[in-house]
């Protein structure tokens, strides 16, 4: 395993109450990243990071936010949860971009009721 | 903006059978990783393709990049029920952000 959890595993939240979604890695990785899992689409890169209090948008980016005030945790907030944000997000994280792979964390299941 | 195109999304095979899954590009790039996901679980890394040409094996399965044709195919060689899950290739372009196909969910069949 390469280090990386994610917190919650499962939650189940209203509508207009703002989440908050942890990936923690122990391995010092530069690069995170969150994505976003639903049927038919794949996956789509919801934020990233370069570095601490380095990060950058993906193309699904409307009603998140992220921060990274440690090189080991990159967190994901939804700032008021719409039933549309239901979804499973998976955390990933990279080594370098010189060919490294992802690393994927074991996904949050997050449900907006 | 980049485009990935994965066929067949869905690919029910019967054990023994040989089949290709393709991985179809819009933008130039050197660099390919396929995934595999079963139910329920996370993603797991099965090869990363660096280079036109770069052929990758491990079992059953074998993957090749060919970054002229803009196409990497996922090759599966005597099916067996264990490779049942859905599997994903992932295109990362030069200086810019990876992006993933939807999918090939393939279920072996005894």
């Amino acid at each position: 395993d390469a280090g990386i959890t994610q917190s919650p595993r499962h939650k189940v939240t209203e509508t207009g109450t703002p989440v908050t979604l942890r990936c923690h890695q122990t391995e010092n990785h530069r690069y995170m990243y969150w994505y976003r899992q639903d049927p038919g689409h794949g996956l789509r890169l919801i934020h990233y990071s370069y570095g601490v209090k380095d990060t950058d948008k993906g193309e699904v980016s409307d009603g998140y936010s992220v921060s990274r005030s440690k090189t080991e945790d990159f967190l994901l907030t939804l700032e008021s949860a719409t039933s549309s944000q239901t979804s499973v997000y998976f955390c990933a994280i990279r080594l370098s971009l010189d060919g490294d792979g992802y690393t994927f964390g074991s996904g949050t299941r997050l449900t907006v009721v | 903006e980049l485009k990935v195109e994965q066929n067949p999304l869905f690919l029910s095979m019967q054990e023994g059978k040989n089949y290709t899954i393709y991985c179809n590009y819009s933008t130039t790039s050197d660099r390919l990783y396929w995934y595999r996901q079963d139910p329920g679980k996370s993603l797991e890394s099965l090869f990363v393709l660096l280079s036109n040409g770069a052929v990758k094996q491990e079992g059953r399965l074998m993957a090749s990049l060919d970054t002229k044709a803009r196409l990497s195919t996922l090759h599966i060689t005597a099916a067996v029920h264990d490779l049942s899950a859905t599997y994903f290739c992932a295109v990362v372009p030069h200086a810019g952000k990876s992006t993933f196909g939807d999918g090939t969910t393939l279920t072996v069949k005894p």
